[in-house]
């Protein structure tokens, strides 16, 4: 099956400081998908994001669907933006349609 | 304020019970999901439903059931089939398949 790759596993920022994640697929993915999951739990959808770049306040995303990897960054972080950054997507071909996650890229901002 | 509603935050199983834990979503999506996480582990998917009265079987079903009698609700019951059940679970939806994906604030279920 597919495999998503996410790097760096584990990242410490102080604050203030950019970033940038990336999330490899070993094959096309579908309608790419990128979530915080915060210190308490609760996963947050950032982007949805096929192909192209998109902006949200302090984010961005930016998703090369023909060479099969995504890539998230982080301006001017916060201590807010501790925890962990998923990505997801489902296969473009086949029948199985579920959503391929990968482990996640750990984050801690410090203050 | 439209939303993925999942309660309890924490729950306790003995030995041999089955417990459910519930999922209500008013955002009038059609998908709906379980998804379970261990610690420092990425998300399975457990069951999936893209219409009322149909559900599918996700990667790790095994000791798991579900129903989907209304829209708004994807109930999940852990039985005691389930040997290893202590996880974080997660509901999440979709307005469609392969759309962008919701989440509720999650359960905490722990074995006593």
């Amino acid at each position: 099956g597919i495999q998503v790759e996410q790097s760096p596993p584990d990242l410490i920022l102080q604050e203030g400081a950019n970033s940038t994640l990336r999330c490899n697929f070993s094959d096309s993915v579908n309608n790419l998908q990128w979530f915080h999951q915060n210190p308490w739990g609760q996963l947050i959808n950032l982007f949805y994001i096929p192909s192209g770049t998109k902006q949200n306040g302090r984010l961005s995303a930016t998703t090369v669907a023909t060479e099969r990897y995504s890539l998230l960054y982080i301006s001017s972080s916060q201590t807010t933006d501790s925890g962990v950054y998923f990505c997801a997507g489902p296969p473009n071909a086949g029948n199985n349609r579920k959503l391929i996650w990968g482990l996640g890229t750990s984050l801690a901002v410090n203050p | 304020d439209g939303g993925i509603t999942q309660s309890p935050k924490y729950l306790f199983r003995k030995e041999g019970q089955n417990v459910t834990l519930s999922c209500e979503q008013n955002l009038n999506h059609d998908a709906m999901y379980w998804y379970r996480q261990d610690p420092g582990q990425g998300l399975r998917l457990i069951y999936y439903s893209q219409i009322v009265n149909d559900f599918q079987k996700g990667d790790i079903a095994e000791g798991y059931s579900v129903s989907r009698e209304k829209k708004e609700s994807f109930p999940l019951t852990v039985t005691s089939a389930q040997k290893n059940p202590t996880a974080f679970y997660l509901c999440a939806s979709s307005i469609g398949r392969d759309e962008k994906l919701f989440f509720g604030s999650g359960t905490q279920l722990s074995v006593l």
